[in-house]
């Protein structure tokens, strides 16, 4: 099993809302991460998890709640988003810090702030 | 400031030529490049590396370059073929990240023409 997969695969949300993002890997990956991606962009990395610790936050705003349950599960719970909020998020994973390192990247939640 | 560029957003070729991606840096902190390839509403799929230490790492058509002193990396398809038709992504890993972390270039939309 070398996927990593995302619910849900699209959000519309208010901006008064409390929803979830859901990722999900059974490779035995012990780093998992989210990115964002706004259209014509690059994905931007918004948390790192290793051993289910948090070890990057890239100065996301505290409406992004990222949670590491076990292993193999990573949420993105959201809050009071702004539209400017709306983007596709991406989760991946790998191993933790093995060459070449390659990212898994699940097929993205594309959410929309309205 | 974008520490990985990649300044062609489109490149378009015909099927059975080269099809050459460019890709600039300016951390040399980076260790490993990757190249990362993205369907319309898929992830990135990984698709080749290279680390610091080589000048090159080929894999069936696709070869990627390192030249380190120009800080410039770059992706070759041989030959193009219109399956390969996707928004290509360059990515570094800097030495002193945490988990495999990686700063992505904004991409390159190439379109193989039959």
């Amino acid at each position: 099993d070398t996927e990593v997969t995302q619910t849900p695969k699209h959000l519309v949300m208010g901006m008064t809302n409390k929803k979830s993002l859901k990722c999900e890997q059974h490779m035995g990956h012990r780093a998992m991460y989210w990115y964002k991606q706004k259209a014509k962009k690059p994905p931007e990395l918004m948390f790192v998890y290793s051993y289910e610790k948090l070890s990057i936050n890239e100065s996301v705003p505290s409406r992004f709640s990222p949670e590491c349950p076990n292993s193999s599960l990573l949420n993105l719970h959201l809050h009071a988003l702004q539209p400017e909020d709306s983007a596709l998020y991406l989760c991946a994973s790998s191993q933790v810090r093995l060459s070449p390192g390659e990212l898994f990247f699940g097929e993205g939640s594309r959410l929309t702030v309205l | 400031d974008q520490q990985v560029k990649q300044n062609s957003p489109s490149l378009s070729v015909q099927e059975g030529r080269i099809s050459i991606l460019n890709c600039d840096y300016t951390n040399s902190m980076f260790d490993y490049f990757l190249w990362y390839k993205k369907y319309p509403a898929e992830g990135p799929t990984f698709l080749i590396s290279i680390s610091s230490i080589k000048d090159k790492n080929e894999d069936g058509r696709f070869t990627v370059f390192l030249n380190k002193s120009a800080k410039h990396l770059s992706l070759h398809i041989v030959p193009s073929q219109p399956g390969d038709s996707a928004v290509y992504f360059c990515a570094a890993r800097a030495r002193y990240n945490a988990g495999n972390m990686l700063t992505f270039g904004g991409g390159t939309r190439l379109m193989v023409k039959p």
